[in-house]
């Protein structure tokens, strides 16, 4: 199965910098979501760009995907303290059109005040 | 806003005990999940439930996990004879036709 890789494994900024997060994966997908986990808690749905999308945003968030090289990027900009957090890719879990997901193991990203 | 519950919070069981996860999903979601996460390690797929059937699973999801959908609220994980390694944070996940999958608070399964 293909599996979503996020570099770097931790990551700590000053509010207010940006903060940009990769994410690598093996196989063709249709679509990537990116995920965040605040300690203890529960997965939240950021945002999904689709295949046939290079570039999105949502407020603060930024996501691009480069199907030719298999990655993607998540940037935070004007970062805040509440941001601290885990970010998690996730792309399908088994094959291209596959609405089950794999999720790397995530960035830890702390933005210290 | 509409949210995925799940009960308990945290579970501690002995090994060789049997264990029901218990989740609520968003009421108009057809589709739903459940998730594991070791401590410290990344959110992997268990199985995914659809039309009162199983539509996927992993290769973790043996013969010791059930899954049942026994009325139009809940959806549960059973693990038969829990294990030490089973210990994790179990998390359930809802969804309609769309890719976004909602996810549940988790419950924390100790197994002693």
């Amino acid at each position: 199965s293909q599996q979503g890789e996020e570099d770097p494994q931790a990551l700590s900024i000053q509010e207010g910098e940006n903060a940009t997060m990769n994410c690598s994966y093996k196989t063709s997908i249709n679509n990537l979501q990116w995920y965040r986990q605040n300690s203890g808690r529960g997965l939240v749905h950021l945002i999904l760009i689709r295949s046939n999308e290079r570039e999105k945003h949502s407020g603060r968030l930024r996501v691009t995907l480069d199907t030719s090289k298999k990655s993607s990027s998540l940037l935070i900009t004007a970062s805040r303290a509440a941001d601290t957090a885990s970010y998690f890719c996730a792309t399908p879990f088994r094959d291209n059109y596959g609405q089950n997901f794999v999720f790397g193991p995530g960035t830890r990203l702390s933005v210290l005040p | 806003e509409p949210e995925v519950t799940q009960t308990p919070s945290h579970q501690v069981t002995q090994m060789g005990q049997e264990v029901i996860l218990r989740c609520v999903p968003i009421s108009n979601h057809l589709y739903f999940y459940w998730y594991r996460q070791i401590l410290g390690q990344k959110v992997e797929f268990l199985v995914s439930f659809y039309n009162n059937e199983i539509s996927e699973k992993s290769e973790i999801f043996d013969d010791q996990f059930s899954v049942e959908r026994p009325d139009g609220s809940n959806f549960t994980l059973k693990i038969r004879s829990t294990k030490l390694e089973d210990s994790a944070m179990y998390f359930c996940a809802s969804k309609t036709q769309g890719y976004e999958q909602y996810f549940g608070p988790g419950t924390r399964l100790t197994v002693t």
